[in-house]
Formats: C-alpha cells, sequence, structure tokens
C-alpha cells in the first residue's frame, strides 16, 4: 500500500463545472496536509494546506479532511481550463519535516 | 513571498561526466533544503534532506556516494550527479525551509537533466 495514494485519473470536468479531487493516506500519526498544483514541465506550486479535520477555503479552493478515514479531499469550484494541471496531494508525517507526495491526479478543464 | 532559485534550469551531458546542481534560497535563510527526483508521469520522490553544516540524510535507496549534496550555507545547496548515465535522466527539484515552519516549503523551478 503506498503511503499516499490518489487516482491517477484524468479526471476531465466542463469548464464553470466543480471539480473534485481525492486523496487517502496510511500514516494514521500524519499531522499537515497539502494541495500542490504542478503544470508539465514546472515544479509544485502550494494552493492549501489542512491541519483540522472539516473544510478550509480559500476562493474557488476547498480542501477537506477526514483524519478518521485518512481522507484528504480539494474541491475546484467554477473550474477554469487554467486549472488544468495535476494536482498532488502531500502529507507529513507525525514525526520529521519529510512531505510525502502522491502521484497526482491529472485534471482537464474542457472549455 | 521567499523564492527559491536553481541552476541551470537544464542540462545535457555525455554518460559518465558529473553534473551539479545549485539550489539557492534568494531572500530568506533555509535551515532545511529537500533535494527531489521526478520521472515523466511520477511523482516527487524525496532523494535526501540536508541542514546547513551537517551531511545530508538520504532516503532509503538513493546512492549517496552517486547523488553528493552539500549546504554549505543557509542559502546555498548543492547536487552533484557523479558518473551520470542516461537513468539518472530526470527533473530534479529542491524545496526549502526555515525551522520554525517546517510545514511551509519553498519549491525551486527544477533543474532537467538529460543524459546522453
Amino acid at each position: 500500500q503506498k503511503e499516499v495514494e490518489q487516482n491517477s485519473g484524468p479526471l476531465s470536468v466542463p469548464e464553470g463545472a466543480i471539480a473534485s479531487l481525492n486523496c487517502t493516506y496510511s500514516d494514521r500519526g500524519s499531522q499537515s496536509f497539502f494541495w500542490y498544483r504542478q503544470y508539465s514541465g514546472k515544479s509544485p506550486e502550494l494552493i492549501m494546506s489542512i491541519y483540522s479535520n472539516g473544510d478550509k477555503e480559500d476562493g474557488r479552493f476547498t480542501a477537506q479532511l477526514n483524519k478518521a478515514s485518512q481522507y484528504v479531499s480539494l474541491l475546484i469550484r467554477d473550474s477554469q481550463p487554467s486549472d488544468s494541471a495535476t494536482y498532488l496531494c502531500a502529507v507529513r508525517r507525525e514525526y520529521g519535516n519529510k512531505l510525502v507526495f502522491g502521484a497526482g491526479t491529472i485534471l482537464r478543464v474542457k472549455s | 513571498g521567499a523564492v527559491v532559485s536553481q541552476h541551470p534550469s537544464w542540462v545535457i551531458c555525455k554518460s559518465g561526466t558529473s553534473v551539479k546542481i545549485e539550489c539557492r534560497s534568494l531572500d530568506f535563510q533555509a535551515t532545511t533544503m529537500f533535494w527531489y527526483r521526478q520521472f515523466p508521469k511520477q511523482s516527487l520522490m524525496l532523494m535526501a534532506t540536508s541542514n546547513e553544516g551537517s551531511k545530508a540524510t538520504y532516503e532509503q535507496g538513493v546512492e549517496k556516494d552517486k547523488f553528493l549534496i552539500n549546504h554549505a550555507s543557509l542559502t546555498l545547496s548543492t547536487l552533484t550527479v557523479t558518473s551520470a548515465h542516461p537513468e539518472d535522466s530526470s527533473f530534479y527539484i529542491c524545496s526549502a525551509g526555515v525551522a520554525v515552519d517546517m510545514d511551509t516549503q519553498y519549491f525551486g523551478p527544477g533543474t532537467r537533466l538529460t543524459v546522453l
């Protein structure tokens, strides 16, 4: 079992729709969770971080965390073609400062 | 915001040569720097963690004698790929963090290495 799992996609949504990206993790003691966006040939850029159960909203993005289910999700409202990218879920383990990344989900927003 | 640069952005070399990649934090002092490798259509894999002035900690399966990491100052870390081979061709990305906030890593733009 991979430490951080994501559906590789591609996830295709029409412009203006809600894109829902999911991630599960295996280390129950993990405390910090992150969503990164990566365009082809570029390095990742941080979109959201979440540390507590529940929802966290930032503009069109909402991160959801359920520690009991070891599940993190990212919702993108009013999806735009510019949102087309690979979305990486990352988890910081309970101890240490290393991030473990999932394989990423490819999102395609069609205009 | 915090900026991390990498140099070069891309490099092509012959098999058997060594390549050095620099990672600099431009406007802050990075107590820790991380080196990742990313193969096409795969995720970022952490290679090693380096703290200024001390030896790097390598992840399991990463050859420390092949991937030499030096973190000589709070703003500069270097990764040297020694005797590079075609299978070392990859996208190498560094990130930098500060001890008081290790949940925040600032990523460099990456270096594309192609070994012929």
